[in-house]
């Protein structure tokens, strides 16, 4: 039931672009992509609900594809500061908010 | 606003004793969830409250229990502490059960020895 992110793991140079893509095998009411830097809490990015929108603030947008239970992150212009683990956790359809996250996407920034 | 608090930070425990971590909600938030994390892995879900009731329960055993009191916050305990259990244990507040944006507290880092 854990949603796959691929990639691994990612190196970029400041102000190179990035896709992290999310898939689950389980229909999803919604998707959720948090960043954790180490040793520190998971930081909310954003959240997107079934009906294949798309959503972003800054340089960091989302989309979630319902039909193909998948969702993809993108970081564009990448910057220091987006370094970090990224996160999906999703939300099946139907229940409570109970959040099963993927086993993570390790980003590293360089300069 | 303060956001979400846990406490304590660190805890050092031996095989079979029992523990207990607290978390108040962000201002505003009515359901917390909590979440294991262990080294290297993504957060694993083991109960949400809301309403002072236990509402959802990930794959944890019944040694995982806990309660949400009338302000919101809530408490996590953990009998006969096994090896395994080493984590940073992560608290989530949310307001009401629908898709709404979880916000996690700093986590308590759990050592069994």
């Amino acid at each position: 039931q854990q949603p796959v992110q691929s990639p691994q793991a990612v190196i970029l140079r400041e102000g190179e672009d990035a896709v992290i893509n999310c898939s689950s095998s389980k229909a999803l009411y919604s998707v959720h992509w948090y960043r954790q830097k180490h040793g520190e809490a998971p930081v909310f990015l954003m959240i997107l609900l079934k009906g294949g929108e798309q959503k972003g603030h800054d340089k960091i947008s989302a989309s979630f594809n319902e039909k193909k239970q998948q969702s993809s992150l993108y970081l564009t212009a990448s910057q220091l500061s987006y370094s970090g683990t990224y996160f999906c956790g999703t939300h099946i359809s139907g229940g409570y908010n109970k959040l099963i996250f993927g086993a993570g996407t390790r980003l590293a920034v360089h300069p | 606003d303060a956001g979400v608090t846990q406490s304590p930070t660190h805890l050092i425990k031996t095989r079979g004793q029992q523990v207990t971590l607290r978390c108040s909600p962000k201002s505003g938030h009515d359901t917390v969830s909590w979440y294991q994390q262990a080294l290297g892995q993504g957060p694993q879900f083991i109960f949400q409250y809301y309403e002072e009731e236990e509402r959802q329960r990930g794959n944890f055993p019944d040694r995982f229990s806990g309660h949400q009191f009338p302000n919101y916050s809530s408490e996590l305990n953990v009998n006969a502490l096994l090896l395994g259990d080493s984590a940073l244990y992560l608290c989530a507040s949310s307001f009401g059960v629908g898709a709404n944006e979880q916000f996690f507290g700093p986590g308590t880092r759990l050592t069994v020895l």
